[in-house]
């Protein structure tokens, strides 16, 4: 499938303090973006998604910012606590002949310290 | 609430033994997708199915095989399983229309020795 970048690999921060994470993609095809949190020995779940013909959406502390000319989407998270500690990952839609199917960013470790 | 479902969360099998994992969904979704997840890897597309009897190979079918007979199971099978697929298999079905949710299972964690 095509790629989906995701950065940073690992970010650790204070709580109460935002967290962001940025991908890239590279399928023009893709109108699709939803981002999971994984919790240790649990599958991912889906956390909050944007579609191409938006720019921004939120959901009360977190929120998706979406740039389709620049092919990037970003995850942000606001007042941060430390149940926000997970692996979050990004992914992009693949077109019809995959089925919607969804490519992964490899994810993001993130800690959130009291 | 969607609600996917895998049989097992933990299995431990031998090299060339026959393993199926099943999955169920109670949505009437059509498209459903298997996947495996190791680390440094990310999640990445084994097979999937936009209908009964339907299936597709994903990114990564080799060793893998499917079967769709209902609509909310989707089986994966490794017909002779080897010590390279000792992984995580996520399970998944797909709202429909071009913009679906898709929502996964908890997983089943596949040691193969």
């Amino acid at each position: 499938g095509e790629n989906v970048e995701q950065h940073p690999s690992t970010l650790s921060v204070q709580e109460g303090d935002s967290a962001v994470i940025k991908c890239t993609y590279s399928d023009s095809a893709s109108n699709y973006f939803p981002w999971y949190k994984q919790e240790l020995g649990k599958g991912p779940q889906l956390i909050i998604d944007i579609r191409s013909n938006v720019g921004e959406k939120k959901d009360q502390r977190i929120a998706v910012t979406l740039n389709k000319t620049a092919k990037h989407f970003s995850l942000h998270i606001t007042e941060t606590q430390p149940e926000d500690s997970a692996v979050y990952f990004c992914a992009a839609s693949m077109g019809s002949n995959s089925g919607y199917a969804l490519n992964f960013g490899k994810g993001t470790s993130l800690l959130v310290t009291p | 609430d969607v609600k996917v479902t895998q049989s097992s969360r933990y299995l431990v099998k031998r090299t060339g033994e026959k393993v199926f994992l099943e999955c169920v969904q109670d949505m009437d979704h059509e498209n459903m997708f298997w996947y495996r997840q190791d680390p440094g890897l990310g999640l990445r597309l084994i097979y999937f199915s936009y209908d009964v009897k339907m299936k597709e190979k994903g990114d990564i079918p080799e060793g893998y095989s499917v079967s769709r007979e209902k609509k909310e199971r989707f089986s994966l099978i490794l017909e002779s399983a080897s010590t390279n697929q000792t992984s995580m298999y996520l399970c998944a079905s797909r709202s429909p229309g071009q913009g679906g949710e898709q929502y996964f299972g908890p997983g089943t964690r596949l040691t193969v020795t």
